[in-house]
């Protein structure tokens, strides 16, 4: 089975700073995907960013990117000119593509809190 | 307009009551997922139907019911309440596109259950 694991359980960034939150997974699988969700005081749970395992080249979106490491089995997240709206619980998520597409089962970390600071 | 809405936001109820949450996609998507988040966040999938059948069901109690009405709609039916299902439930919709190996999921708003 597939275990997700974040250590950070809170962390905290001033304003226009640089933070990178940590996740690594336990998986035999070769091909997979890694989200970073983020989930702010409304409980809304969006979807920040995304690779695919299978993909050398880091994704990066705006102001978010990850380092993901495979042999490593780590998945970062960084966020840079942290602002006051990323205030919010982040959620590191796996998943194993399904041969139909059907049933696709995240696995989720447990999150980090993160609070940016004015 | 919402894709992913529940009904109700927020459900407060007394132990060994039967109550139901609701949700509906507008996006057309094929398949529909409950997730269970509980009190330390943790964030676990329950069920999820396509096409009506239920595909994947993660051992929660059979006190939990999901019934799909039609593919708009994933209603979660939780019957004799305990205090150990106060969480928050987020349903989530996915598409299917042929011959991709991913479609993202579309979470709802939650719903927060508090069992007294």
């Amino acid at each position: 089975a597939q275990t997700v694991t974040q250590s950070q359980p809170e962390m905290s960034v001033q304003e226009a700073e640089t933070v990178t939150l940590s996740c690594t997974y336990d998986t035999s699988e070769n091909n997979y995907y890694l989200f970073w969700y983020k989930q702010p005081p409304s409980r809304q749970m969006i979807l920040v960013i995304r690779q695919e395992a299978y993909k050398q080249q880091n994704a990066t979106e705006n102001r978010f990117s990850v380092n993901f490491q495979k042999a490593a089995k780590s998945f970062s997240l960084k966020i840079s000119d942290s602002q006051l709206g990323d205030t919010a619980m982040y959620f590191c998520a796996f998943m194993k593509p399904s041969v139909d597409n059907y049933g696709q089962n995240f696995v989720f970390g447990p999150g980090t809190r993160l609070s940016v600071l004015p | 307009d919402t894709a992913v809405s529940q009904t109700p936001k927020y459900l407060v109820t007394q132990m060994g009551n039967d109550k139901s949450i609701k949700c509906e996609q507008n996006l057309g998507h094929d398949t529909m997922y409950w997730y269970k988040q509980d009190s330390k966040k943790f964030l676990k999938i329950m069920f999820s139907y396509n096409n009506k059948e239920l595909i994947i069901n993660e051992t929660v109690p059979n006190r939990f019911s999901p019934k799909s009405p039609d593919k708009a709609h994933l209603n979660l039916h939780i019957n004799s309440l305990e205090l150990g299902d106060s969480a928050v439930y987020f349903c989530a919709s996915s598409p299917y596109l042929a011959g991709a190996s991913y479609n993202e999921q579309f979470f709802g708003p939650g719903t927060r259950l508090t069992v007294l």
